[in-house]
């Protein structure tokens, strides 16, 4: 069955590049969610998007933004980056119309930030 | 604020021992509980999905209860085996609010040593 997929898996930028992280999730699942992971914490949520529309936001810096497109992908810009986004950084796609079976997560972006 | 706490932080145990993890959140007010379990440096694999409605699910060796009135879910491992090294996470996902993300506790690093 297909998964979601996360994109790049490992991804190493210095101090205030910029960085694109994309998602693609399960087919036919209208909301997406971005969480990010440091080390030995827990999952914490950075911003949602359902039917490519924005509906809930976490703790998300201001330097980070994230869109839904048309396909359902969708991808979080990071700019100005800092020592401190190094982290694992997951995507989750759910189906929220109709039955709902949980969240499937991707296998991560782990971004490393020199 | 949903709270969610996992207990024990870290388990190790010799290999064919049956094992109980502990999850307990704060708001009993929930739609549904997942576990999860995600090896280092990994994605997040869903064990188990339990709706409010419901007192536990099982697959395999894996068994998940939940007490929504005392806040409580259980997930029991049967004759632990090695290959179930890793650390188990659950996730609640709020009834009310007007928001449906999911909280996270910080999760039970499991060893098993043969």
């Amino acid at each position: 069955a297909a998964g979601v997929i996360q994109s790049p898996r490992h991804l190493i930028k210095e101090k205030r590049e910029t960085a694109t992280l994309k998602c693609y999730p399960i087919p036919r699942h209208d909301t997406v969610y971005w969480y990010q992971q440091g080390p030995g914490q827990d999952p914490q949520f950075l911003i949602s998007f359902y039917e490519k529309m924005q509906s809930d936001k976490g703790s998300i810096p201001d330097r980070f933004s994230a869109q839904q497109f048309s396909d359902y992908h969708s991808e979080l810009n990071m700019s100005s980056l800092e020592l401190g986004d190094s982290a694992l950084y997951f995507c989750a796609s759910s189906f929220e119309q109709g039955a709902w079976y949980g969240y499937t997560f991707g296998s991560g972006t782990r971004l490393t930030v020199v | 604020k949903q709270e969610v706490t996992q207990i024990p932080a870290a388990l190790s145990v010799p290999e064919g021992e049956n094992l109980v993890l502990n999850c307990s959140f704060t708001d009993s007010a929930i739609y549904n509980l997942q576990w999860f379990r995600q090896d280092p440096g990994k994605g997040l694999t869903s064990l188990l999905l339990i709706q409010s409605s419901q007192r536990e699910q099982t697959s395999g060796r894996l068994n998940a209860s939940l007490d929504k009135s005392s806040g409580r879910s259980t997930l029991y491992i049967a004759a632990s085996q090695p290959g179930d090294s890793a650390t188990y996470l659950c996730a609640v996902r709020p009834a009310s609010g007007g928001s449906y993300i999911p909280t996270f506790g910080r999760g039970t690093s499991l060893i098993v040593h043969p």
